[in-house]
């Protein structure tokens, strides 16, 4: 983390309500990420952006959406159609660039949605 | 298809070195990275290794790369009760795209 802000930490809906997660990155990357964590089930991509106003759905795209009209933000939405949203949610930068640049990602704090 | 293998658990005790081990399938991946996760918390990069290097060591840190096998390892020497986390492998495929990540291994330290 460092550069890269996610919150809530803590998050409670209830079922069937629409929820907004927040990213913000002083990093100046290019590249923003999501993804979500469930227990024992590793990292799952859920949306990505390489530019501002454009982004490509990951391997679990169904019932969230995403938009990025500025550099430093990427909120994601979970929709009332996700039908199992309780998990741990991340956020993540890469700077895109020649060599020898790095691809290396860099995370946020996370959020952890609860849907009561 | 791109993939990467880990074991899900390891248990040292204090004072012991850990291996964790990890295999990927992408032979093109310039870059291979090892993360740490504490409860709770974000993704910390710990280290990375680019392809053309064989070890890469750093304080406590030793990662080990078979490019032959696709085997790569990270042993921390000297395991603390703060080594207690989940390590995540994970490989980059191709430039200016995700990373591949594994499931990760929890690391139980035994004081």
């Amino acid at each position: 983390d460092g550069g890269i802000t996610q919150s809530p930490k803590y998050l409670f809906r209830k079922e069937g309500q629409n929820v907004t997660l927040s990213c913000e990155q002083n990093l100046n990357h290019d590249a923003m990420y999501w993804y979500r964590q469930d227990p024992g089930q590793g990292l799952r991509l859920i949306y990505y952006s390489q530019i501002v106003n454009d982004f490509q759905k990951g391997d679990i795209a169904e019932g969230y959406s995403v938009s990025r009209e500025k550099k430093e933000s990427f909120p994601l939405t979970v929709t009332s159609a996700q039908k199992n949203p309780t998990a741990f949610y991340l956020c993540a930068t890469q700077k895109r660039g020649g060599p020898p640049a790095v691809d290396t990602q860099y995370f946020g704090p996370g959020t952890r949605l609860t849907v009561l | 298809g791109e993939d990467v293998e880990q074991s899900l658990f390891l248990s040292v005790r204090e004072g012991d070195s850990s291996v964790i081990n990890c295999t990927y399938t992408d032979s093109s991946s310039t870059y291979l990275y090892w993360y740490k996760q504490e409860p709770g918390a974000g993704l910390q990069l710990l280290t990375y290794i680019f392809s053309n290097m064989d070890m890469k060591q750093d304080q406590r840190l030793t990662v080990l790369l078979n490019k032959k096998d696709k085997h790569l390892s990270l042993r921390i020497a000297d395991t603390q009760t703060g080594d207690s986390a989940i390590y995540f492998c994970a490989e980059s495929p191709q430039r200016n795209t995700p990373l591949v990540f594994g499931k990760g291994t929890r690391l139980s330290v035994i004081a």
